[in-house]
């Protein structure tokens, strides 16, 4: 079955602590996406991949970095610079720039 | 400053009855439009896309309609079920290699039985 799987549902963050978000995706897409929703909130971009290697800022990156180092593969890591973390987390992917395919999404939440 | 304007936060409507959710934007590069639809908890799906060479896509139960000189899109539910019942999200994105897309605010439909 192809499809983009992110883990875990529900993730539970520390002060101070960085965490990491899991996005892959069979569907041998080449560009993966990460947004973040808040209550009441359309979709806001935070990072993006056009290809292995290589990613670019979206509208709110600050606190965040990523990776790509396997097209399949697109983690991304809040750390303890994100000063307001809890939101739900989706990933997405796709062939071009157009229809975009997004994974279940991940819940984080501050103790 | 919002490119993408869904202007009305929800829209409830009877089971069998249109669903009309509107969607403006303000800029005009902007050239390929989606509504995705989202339940709680999950990811959005693509619904329906429409290019701005064409005014009307249709599938199944669902149309959208642009209006390129009002900077204005709709997605036409008929009939409605209560199965509709969910956040509607409008995005577009520009010309370009490198564009991204942007997302509306969404649309929360409930569709009453």
């Amino acid at each position: 079955d192809g499809g983009i799987t992110q883990s875990p549902k529900y993730l539970f963050r520390k002060e101070g602590q960085n965490v990491t978000l899991s996005c892959e995706q069979n569907l041998n897409h080449d560009a993966m996406y990460w947004y973040r929703q808040d209550p009441g909130q359309g979709l806001r971009l935070i990072y993006y991949s056009q290809i292995v290697n290589d990613f670019q800022k979206g509208d709110i990156a600050e606190g965040y970095s990523v990776s790509r180092e396997k097209k399949e593969s697109f983690p991304l890591t809040v750390t303890s610079a994100q000063k307001n973390p809890t939101a739900f987390y989706l990933c997405a992917s796709s062939i071009g720039v157009e229809t975009q395919y997004f994974g279940p999404g991940t819940r984080l939440l501050v103790l | 400053d919002q490119q993408v304007k869904q202007n009305s936060p929800s829209l409830s409507v009877q089971e069998g009855r249109i669903s009309i959710l509107n969607c403006d934007y303000t800029n005009s590069m902007f050239d390929y439009f989606l509504w995705y639809k989202k339940y709680p908890a999950e990811g959005p799906t693509f619904l329906i896309s429409i290019s701005s060479i064409k005014d009307k896509n249709e599938d199944g139960r669902f149309t959208v309609f642009l209006n390129k000189s009002a900077k204005h899109l709709s997605l036409h539910i008929v009939p409605s079920q209560p199965g509709d019942s969910a956040v509607y999200f409008c995005a577009a994105l520009p010309t370009g290699a490198n564009s991204k897309l942007t997302f509306g605010k969404g649309i929360t439909l409930s569709v009453r039985p």
